[in-house]
């Protein structure tokens, strides 16, 4: 059974880049069956999607954030990772990783990681 | 890309049926049989409940189901109970261009 755990610094200052890294147990990204995902979720607000890879390396944005967001994998470590640039307190959420079917369908997803953007 | 657009809130009676609605647009939900819905407790990660606008991951009751009409999905959960008191999301496929479209969420009380 799949997992995936997300994993980076809680605590990122204003105007710098958020990194995170969400690594895959109990089975290999590899799959061509999958994409790839990050959606984050803002304290007390809804899901927003930011970007899905697939193990080739294409990437689609949510276009909303595309100017800052760079996606890649590491299929030799079972590992994707997000890049958010340019951070500001808007950016603050919780990320989630999560393994995406047909596109658009999250059927796997990280525990979820807390973000704080503050100086 | 705007998101797809779900009530805010709705409640129901334990036992009672609710309804919760997902409209999009005849480039997302329109056109895609890839609708999605998830649940997500307070403080938990969300928990995909259906698939495909009408398929049920393993394990998930049968209380929980799924349809389309146009732009619009819809959940419908059956004989409420306290547990799916929860926060539920939608999603859809948007192309090769975009990929994902998420709802704005709606929060079912359960009386």
């Amino acid at each position: 059974q799949l997992q995936l755990q997300e994993s980076g610094p809680g605590l990122v200052k204003p105007s710098e880049t958020l990194s995170l890294t969400c690594t895959g147990s109990g089975g290999s990204i590899s799959s061509s069956s999958y994409h790839w995902g990050w959606i984050r979720q803002p304290p007390g607000k809804g899901l927003e999607w930011i970007a899905s890879i697939y193990y080739t390396g294409s990437t689609y944005y949510n276009p909303s954030l595309k100017s800052r967001v760079t996606m890649s994998v590491d299929t030799s470590k079972d590992q994707f990772s997000l890049k958010l640039s340019s951070v500001t307190a808007a950016d603050t959420a919780v990320y989630y990783c999560a393994r995406v079917v047909r596109g658009s369908q999250f059927d796997n997803w990280g525990q979820g990681t807390l973000v704080t953007v503050s100086s | 890309q705007s998101a797809l657009t779900q009530p805010a809130s709705v409640s129901g009676s334990l036992g009672q049926s609710i309804t919760i609605s997902c409209t999009g647009t005849s480039s997302d939900i329109g056109y895609y049989d890839y609708v999605s819905w998830y649940q997500q407790h307070p403080g938990k990660a969300p928990k995909l409940i259906i698939f495909d606008v009408i398929d049920r991951p393993s394990g998930i009751s049968n209380r929980f189901s799924g349809s389309k009409s146009g732009n619009t999905a819809s959940l419908t959960i059956s004989g409420l109970q306290a547990e799916d008191e929860a926060d539920y999301y939608c999603s859809s496929y948007t192309g090769t261009g975009t990929h994902v479209v998420i709802g704005e969420g709606t929060r079912l009380t359960v009386l």
